[in-house]
C-alpha cells in the first residue's frame, strides 16, 4: 500500500505549457507538503497545508498554485512553463505540522521542460 | 536564518566499516532533526527522527545523536553494507516563523563490496 503517492512519475512538457501534479496520502495526515529538487539534489520546501488551509507559502513565483480540495490531497498547478522549471518535486505529509512529526514522502515527479 | 550543512559531501568506505555523516545546522531553534535516505531516482525514505529534547535514537545498525545547544547531528552506520549506498539527507524542522523543513545538501554514500 503506497502511503504518498504522486502522479505523474515523469513530465515532459514544452515551455509556455500548463501543467499539474497530483498528490494523495492514505495516512490521515493533516498536514502536505511540496518540495523542489534542483538539478543540485538541493531539497526546497515550496508550501505545506494543513487540514485544507496554506500555512507554508515560500517565495516561489506565482505560476504555481497548490490546490487542496480535501486533506488527502494536494495537488500542484503551474502556469507558463519555464526551463527553470525544470526538477523533481516531492510531496510529502505528516500528522499535523508541528513537533514530533515524521514527514513521509512520495516518491517524486520528474518534471522535464523543453 | 536556518542553514543546515551536511560533511563530508561525498564518502566512500569499504564494506563492514563504521562510519559517522555530520549534519551542522545555525539556529538551535528547532522541533526535531530527521535523517533520510535517497536512492538514485527514487524518493526519501524516513531513517529516524530526533525530537529537539532527546538526545539520540537507535534503529537496527543506524544510530542517530542530537546536540541542540551545538547545532550537530551525527549518524553513525555500524558494518556498513553495499545496500547502504545512497545519499543520505539530514533536515531540522523550525519551531520559529512557521514549521518549515530545511533540508542539508546530503551526504553521497558508496560502500565496496
Amino acid at each position: 500500500d503506497t502511503a504518498v503517492s504522486q502522479t505523474p512519475k515523469y513530465l515532459v512538457t514544452q515551455m509556455g505549457n500548463d501543467k499539474s501534479i497530483k498528490c494523495e496520502q492514505n495516512l490521515g495526515h493533516d498536514t502536505m507538503y511540496w518540495y523542489k529538487q534542483d538539478s543540485k539534489k538541493f531539497l526546497k520546501i515550496m508550501f505545506s497545508y494543513n487540514n485544507k488551509e496554506l500555512i507554508i507559502n515560500e517565495t516561489v513565483p506565482n505560476r504555481f498554485s497548490p490546490k487542496s480540495p480535501d486533506k488527502a490531497h494536494l495537488n500542484l498547478h503551474i502556469n507558463s512553463l519555464e526551463l527553470g522549471d525544470s526538477a523533481v518535486y516531492f510531496c510529502a505529509s505528516s500528522r499535523t505540522p508541528g513537533a514530533g512529526n515524521e514527514q513521509f514522502f512520495g516518491p517524486g515527479t520528474r518534471l522535464t521542460v523543453l | 536564518k536556518q542553514e543546515v550543512t551536511q560533511i563530508p559531501a561525498a564518502l566512500s568506505v569499504p564494506e563492514g566499516e563504521n562510519l559517522v555523516l555530520n549534519c551542522s545546522f545555525t539556529d538551535s531553534a528547532i522541533y526535531n532533526l530527521q535523517w533520510f535516505r535517497q536512492d538514485p531516482g527514487k524518493g526519501l525514505t524516513s531513517l529516524l527522527l530526533i525530537q529537539s529534547s532527546q538526545r539520540e535514537q537507535t534503529s537496527g545498525r543506524l544510530n542517530a545523536s542530537l546536540d541542540k545547544s551545538s547545532g550537530r547531528s551525527t549518524l553513525y552506520i555500524a558494518a556498513s553494507q553495499p545496500g547502504d549506498s545512497a545519499t543520505y539527507l539530514c533536515a531540522v524542522k523550525r519551531n520559529t516563523g512557521g514549521f518549515k523543513t530545511i533540508f542539508g545538501a546530503g551526504t553521497r554514500l558508496f560502500v565496496k563490496a
